[in-house]
């Protein structure tokens, strides 16, 4: 089956602690994205990346890092910096930037 | 600065209704329109993608419609179902190259069809 995954369904973390979460497509696609989703609010966009080895910040980039060493891969780090992590964020994938996006489960972090 | 609106923000129907939902956006300089539909706790589902060039696009008991120049999108669905139940978000992508990655999303409609 092609798709997105994302792991794990549900994080719980304490204040001033890093936490990465996982997004893996099998799609082939080149283009990856991840979004952060509150209660009462669009999607809102924190990093992209169009290739391998490359990325950039979206709207909402402080707190979060990024990485792209693989195709089918685009982890997440939520690090201490950012003020208001709990959250529930969403990965995305395309076959280019202004292709239709398709979305993976979701994971809901919650930090107290 | 791009913003999209989405009226109603709840909607409920009797199943069987014909129903509208609306997105409206502020610049009308787009490259296409999608539609997504999301359940509670889960991803988004794409259910249709406009290009700015299209006027409509249909999916079985879907439909969607686009008015570019008057910054205007609608989702019509035809006989509803309680299946149907979720929230449809709608985002649109901007004419820019440098920029064209970027989706700006409505806030949904809730949409509940009652059996």
């Amino acid at each position: 089956d092609g798709g997105i995954t994302q792991s794990p369904k549900y994080l719980f973390r304490k204040e001033g602690q890093n936490v990465t979460l996982s997004c893996e497509q099998n799609l082939n696609h080149d283009a990856m994205y991840w979004y952060r989703q509150d209660p009462g609010q669009g999607l809102r966009l924190i990093y992209y990346s169009q290739i391998v080895n490359d990325f950039q910040k979206g709207d909402i980039a402080e707190g979060y890092s990024v990485s792209r060493e693989k195709k089918e891969s685009f982890p997440l780090t939520v690090t201490s910096a950012q003020k208001n992590p709990t959250a529930f964020y969403l990965c995305a994938s395309s076959y280019a930037q202004n292709y239709e996006q398709y979305f993976g489960p979701g994971t809901r972090l919650t930090v107290t | 600065k791009q913003e999209v609106t989405q009226i109603p923000a709840a909607l409920s129907v009797p199943e069987g209704e014909n129903l509208v939902l609306n997105c409206s956006f502020t610049d009308s300089a787009i490259y296409n329109l999608q539609w997504f539909r999301q359940d509670p706790g889960k991803g988004l589902t794409s259910l249709l993608l406009i290009q700015s060039s299209q006027r409509e696009q249909t999916s079985g008991r879907l439909n969607a419609s686009l008015d570019k120049s008057s910054g205007r999108s609608t989702l019509y669905i035809a006989a509803s179902q309680p299946g149907d139940s979720a929230t449809y978000l709608c985002a649109v992508r901007p004419e820019s190259g440098g920029s064209n990655y970027k989706l700006t999303f409505g806030k949904g409609t809730l949409l509940t069809v009652n059996p």
